[in-house]
């Protein structure tokens, strides 16, 4: 079965400081990808990234950087020089890869979620 | 991205009554997600809606509770049926638009 923790239920930083939110992930599968999704207070789901597994290099976006260790079975999330905009729940999620006629149509397992707060 | 509209965007209804929910989405999909969050809570998967075949369930769901229609490959509908305070959540459906998933932006329901 599959598992995504994210340990963290809330954080808090002061604007401008870096803040890094983690993501540990659980799967038996070899092939399976990786999510960040951003909801703000209005309760929309932003999506961030996806990662398969193959493709252990780090992104960055900005002031958004994602960190994949498939050592560690981690997937964390740093953000840069923090704005009270990005204050929000944060989700990660999991999912297999569809095979055959499911394939692109996978099914998503969500931690959690950490509630990060910017502080003006 | 994928452009996923939902109605209603919230209700509030009484115990034992029945609501549905449309989803829309812009382009064609082979499949898409319903989720529920309740309060404070993470998404949890309900059902997958394939186009032509009756839809999949996750554990703790049943049919009966929440039918799934799915006519079409942009259109679906959730109904919650013969509700309780326990079905206050926000219910949301997505789809996948190359190997990106989108969601809606969600339906509030209050059940009172």
């Amino acid at each position: 079965a599959q598992k995504v923790t994210q340990a963290q239920t809330e954080i808090s930083v002061v604007e401008k400081e870096d803040v890094t939110l983690d993501c540990v992930y659980e799967t038996r599968d070899t092939t399976y990808y990786l999510f960040w999704y951003k909801q703000p207070p209005s309760g929309e789901l932003v999506f961030l990234i996806r990662r398969n597994s193959f493709d252990e290099q780090n992104e960055i976006s900005g002031r958004y950087s994602w960190n994949f260790q498939k050592s560690t079975s981690s997937f964390n999330f740093t953000i840069t020089a923090s704005q009270v905009v990005d204050s929000a729940v944060y989700f990660c999620a999991l999912s297999e890869a569809g095979r055959g006629s499911n394939f692109g149509n996978e099914k998503l397992t969500f931690g959690t979620g950490t509630r990060l707060t910017i502080i003006p | 991205s994928a452009v996923i509209s939902q109605k209603p965007s919230r209700d509030i209804c009484q115990r034992g009554t029945s609501l549905t929910i449309q989803c829309q989405v812009d382009s064609q999909v082979t499949m898409m997600f319903w989720y529920r969050q309740q309060p404070g809570q993470s998404l949890t998967l309900i059902a997958t809606a394939n186009q032509g075949s009756e839809a999949t369930y996750e554990s703790g769901f049943v049919i009966d509770k929440f039918p799934i229609s799915r006519p079409n490959l942009t259109f679906s509908t959730l109904t919650v049926s013969n509700m309780s305070p326990e079905d206050s959540s926000i219910y949301l459906c997505s789809a996948n638009r190359v190997g990106e998933q989108y969601f809606g932006p969600g339906t509030r329901l209050t059940v009172t």
